[in-house]
């Protein structure tokens, strides 16, 4: 089955930029969303179609590809940015999730 | 604003079934497709079935399929997910979860969560 690749947690100072990879054999090829979950609360979308932000979404969000990476970005990161980052793609009738990243600010 | 409920959690012993519900309110449930996502006590996401908006086709994750089953009640607003044979491992959060258009458009909406315990 595809699989999806997140390091299990990144590190950042508060008001530093973090980064979140994800990686995949064929990610270049498939849009990526991405979600947040903070502790006890659901997932929210903050990106789709590898780079669009939902209305809502802060701008210090964003996200990049490149080959079969995918990258979320966030500038100034903030104390309440501290959750869980779930990348996920559409491959072979399935919706496959990564891992997941946490985020320790 | 557009709200998921999930309802029907509990304690199951293992070998039991249940169904779980999801009520949508706040948007025209027949303009989504609808998907059921669980999560193991400190575990990340899995996804678990998918169902059009009409009702007529559906897809299930190979570790649950033959024993989990997706239907949607439009006129009730309404999502269901029955699973069978339950044992420790369908122990999770469980996730109803709403999509438009293609699936690269993500989930925008979900609910809180039913919780499932299996065990004896």
């Amino acid at each position: 089955s595809y699989e999806l690749t997140q390091a299990p947690s990144v590190t950042v100072s508060s008001g530093q930029t973090a980064t979140i990879d994800c990686s995949g054999h064929t990610l270049g090829d498939e849009p990526v969303c991405w979600y947040l979950q903070k502790p006890g609360q659901s997932p929210v979308l903050v990106i789709y179609q590898d780079v669009k932000r939902p209305s809502g979404i802060p701008e210090r969000f964003s996200a990049s590809k490149s080959g079969n990476t995918a990258t979320l970005t966030i500038t100034g990161t903030q104390p309440l940015d501290e959750a869980d980052y779930y990348c996920q793609v559409w491959d072979s009738s399935a919706w496959v999730f990564g891992g997941g990243t946490r985020l320790t600010v | 604003q557009a709200q998921l409920v999930e309802s029907g959690g509990g304690l199951v012993k293992p070998g039991g079934s249940l169904r779980l519900s999801c009520t949508a309110s706040g948007f025209i449930f027949t303009d989504y497709y609808m998907t059921w996502i669980r999560q193991a006590p400190g575990k990340g996401l899995e996804w678990l079935a998918y169902i059009t908006s009409s009702g007529n086709h559906f897809y299930y994750a190979a570790s649950v399929e033959g024993r989990v089953s997706i239907s949607r009640d439009n006129a009730k607003n309404s999502l269901y997910l029955h699973v069978n044979r339950l044992g420790a491992g369908d122990t999770a959060v469980y996730y109803c979860a709403r999509g438009f258009g293609d699936s690269s458009n993500g989930l925008d909406v979900w609910g809180r969560g039913t919780t499932v315990t299996v065990s004896s």
